[in-house]
């Protein structure tokens, strides 16, 4: 099975703070995503990438960057934390195909205070 | 841009007996994939069942299965059965022809299953 695995169920910062949200997965995947999921707002893409070192913006990009130096491993990143950015943080994965379906972590819930 | 609506924010049904989801999207593609996803308490998102657009054959899972009428845009969820572990939130979700490969989701949907 597909494991995806995000380093923090869940996460506490303050205000102006780097946040780094880790995210692995052992199948290989060229594609990686980072999602958004907020009440009543369903989940909204925030950045994906579709091979190492490569990335696209997504739906809701502002105030976020990622890092993805290996194929396994996708990295989001909040440069300066802010209030409105707590929410839950979902990495999924999926092979480089329309069909396929994207495998997800469990992910964290991040509070910034 | 491509849309994705479940108009039901919330659902219950009794353990055993069927319940529908339902699921409408908007695009002006022809080929494209359909997905439903299902959400426990748990939060780890799940692949339910999935529909490719030029299948005329609605798709099935076990208790699970889809009424996709194409030209409707309707995508709706059929669980039969209904078990106390089928509770969760249920998200109708659209990927179509471009290279992002990226999902667009619905809203969600939570469903409540009564003993």
């Amino acid at each position: 099975d597909v494991k995806v695995t995000q380093s923090s169920r869940y996460l506490v910062k303050r205000t102006g703070e780097k946040v780094f949200l880790e995210c692995v997965q052992d199948m290989d995947h060229e594609n990686m995503f980072w999602y958004r999921q907020d009440p009543g707002l369903g989940l909204r893409l925030i950045y994906f990438s579709y091979d190492v070192k490569m990335k696209e913006k997504g739906d809701i990009p502002e105030g976020y960057s990622v890092s993805r130096e290996k194929k396994e491993r996708f990295s989001l990143i909040l440069e300066s934390a802010s209030t409105n950015q707590t929410s839950m943080y979902l990495c999924a994965s999926s092979l480089p195909s329309r069909g396929v379906p994207q495998h997800f972590g469990d992910g964290t819930r991040l509070s910034i205070l | 841009a491509q849309t994705v609506t479940q108009s039901q924010p919330e659902m219950s049904v009794q353990e055993a007996e069927t319940v529908t989801l339902s699921c409408t999207y908007d695009t002006s593609e022809s080929d494209y994939y359909l997905f439903w996803y299902k959400q426990p308490p748990s939060r780890q998102m799940i692949l339910v069942i999935r529909q490719e657009a030029y299948k005329q054959q609605n798709a099935t899972e076990n208790r699970f299965s889809v009424n996709f009428q194409k030209a409707a845009k309707s995508f709706s969820l059929k669980i039969s059965d209904s078990q106390l572990g089928d509770a969760a939130m249920y998200f109708c979700a659209y990927r179509g022809q471009g290279g992002s490969e990226k999902l667009v989701f619905g809203k969600g949907m939570k469903l409540t299953v009564n003993p």
